[in-house]
């Protein structure tokens, strides 16, 4: 069974410029979450979506944003990119019996920003 | 859950101790504790988790307490080995909520 999926493994991008970051759920698991995990300062929570609904979001500006899709894959839209956003960023997903519990990640998506 | 402390940030062990990792939390409606490791360079994976109903739980080298009066919860690896090196994260939630993690704690397992 494949596990969740991220793409691409890595960005550049400079600041101002807009990023699209791609999540493939495992199979049968409804809930997908987006976590930034920037250095030394753990996983800061972003964004959890499941059934296609934003189900909650962290502490985190207007333009970070995502959406999921009736395949349950999902997508985190950051614009207008800013220094600090250069992190690595986690997709977990989970079953619908295990609602915010049990999430496992993907490997992640380590985007710099310049 | 909106606070999770963990302590310490860094641990260093002689290979065949044991090695204790303390979180608090601030939540009482907090009911589900796991506990996730992630070695270097690869992805958070769950080792272990617990639930509010239960004290204590055990599963070969590690072992996870809970007292939720004083709201923390702890991991315990016994007889460290240098694969268990890596950057062990708490976590917390309740009520089918997101999961808040702690900052982290870098286990170093020295031979």
């Amino acid at each position: 069974e494949a596990g969740v999926t991220q793409s691409p493994t890595h960005l550049i991008k400079t600041r101002g410029q807009q990023v699209t970051l791609r999540c493939s759920p495992i199979s049968g698991h409804t809930s997908v979450y987006w976590y930034q995990q920037a250095l030394g300062l753990g996983l800061q929570f972003l964004l959890w979506y499941d059934e296609g609904e934003e189900r909650n979001r962290g502490n985190f500006p207007p333009r970070f944003s995502g959406r999921q899709f009736p395949n349950y894959s999902s997508e985190l839209n950051v614009n207008a990119l800013e220094l600090e956003d250069s992190a690595l960023y986690l997709c977990a997903s989970s079953h619908r019996q295990f609602l915010g519990e049990k999430l496992f990640f993907g490997s992640g998506t380590q985007l710099s920003v310049l | 859950g909106e606070n999770v402390e963990q302590h310490p940030s860094t641990l260093s062990v002689q290979e065949g101790d044991s090695a204790v990792i303390k979180c608090t939390y601030s939540d009482s409606a907090s009911n589900y504790f796991p506990w996730y490791k992630q070695e270097l360079g690869k992805r958070p994976q769950l080792i272990i988790d617990i639930r509010s109903n239960v004290g204590e739980k055990k599963d070969q080298r590690i072992a996870v307490t809970l007292n939720k009066t004083a709201k923390h919860f702890s991991l315990h690896i016994t007889e460290t080995q240098p694969e268990d090196s890596a950057v062990y994260f708490c976590a917390e939630t309740g009520g089918g909520n997101k999961l808040t993690f702690g900052t982290g704690t870098q286990l170093k397992v020295e031979l």
